[in-house]
């Protein structure tokens, strides 16, 4: 079966750093994104990962090892407005499908 | 304006009756998907097109209607709306990433 596992919440410290993991298992893999989603909104897009290694991004890197089935979200220097739930989600061999998890709710405090 | 649209943003409806979610997109993208999203559940696809005039079943279809005669919009309908249909529901498009519009939330009463 199709299956992604992030943790439900967590909960981090203003200006500190946050790693939200992420574990697969799919029939086929052609890519892992990473979305925000703050409470209310869409989801939007943060990052992508095909290849083994780390993507840096601003304060947001992502990590990809595919022999692990594993990917991580590092944030860096948290702000109050990276209050969010954070959805993993893997592209299967189709080319458009999305399989996702549901999602991690992150809680910054002060 | 440019990007994905959906309409009504917030719609209450009673069981039984059939309700339509709108959605509209300006890029061309080929792509289109619905997503409806429960707490605890994540994002579930409901149907998916690949161009006008193809469609095709997601993960949780039953219950549910597309049609895509023009490549911009993609409505969904609910035929008979349950209560088990209140959820909020995402229309997205592809064009790298998938884009989402910001959402319908429905409640069927």
């Amino acid at each position: 079966g199709q299956n992604i596992d992030q943790p439900t919440e967590m909960t981090a410290t203003e200006g500190a750093i946050v790693q939200i993991n992420c574990t697969y298992q799919t029939s086929g893999f052609n890519g892992l994104f990473w979305y925000q989603q703050h409470a209310g909104e869409a989801p939007t897009f943060l990052s992508y990962n095909v290849l083994d290694g780390l993507e840096e991004k601003g304060r947001f890197s992502s990590f990809l090892s595919r022999s692990k089935g594993y990917s991580y979200l590092l944030l860096k220097e948290l702000q109050m407005k990276d209050s969010a739930s954070y959805l993993c989600a893997v592209r299967d061999n189709s080319n458009y499908q999305l399989i996702w998890g549901a999602g991690t709710k992150l809680i910054i405090k002060p | 304006d440019a990007g994905i649209t959906q309409s009504p943003r917030y719609k209450i409806t009673e069981t039984g009756r059939q309700v339509t979610l709108m959605c509209h997109q300006t890029w061309s993208h080929s792509y289109m998907f619905w997503y409806r999203q429960d707490l605890g559940h994540g994002l579930r696809l409901i149907y998916y097109s690949a161009a006008a005039d193809i469609t095709d079943k997601g993960e949780v279809p039953d219950g549910y209607v597309v049609s895509r005669s023009k490549t911009e919009n993609f409505p969904l309908t609910l035929e008979s709306a349950t209560r088990s249909q209140t959820s909020v529901y995402f229309c997205a498009s592809l064009g790298g990433e998938q884009f989402f519009g910001p959402g319908t939330r429905l409640t069927v009463l």
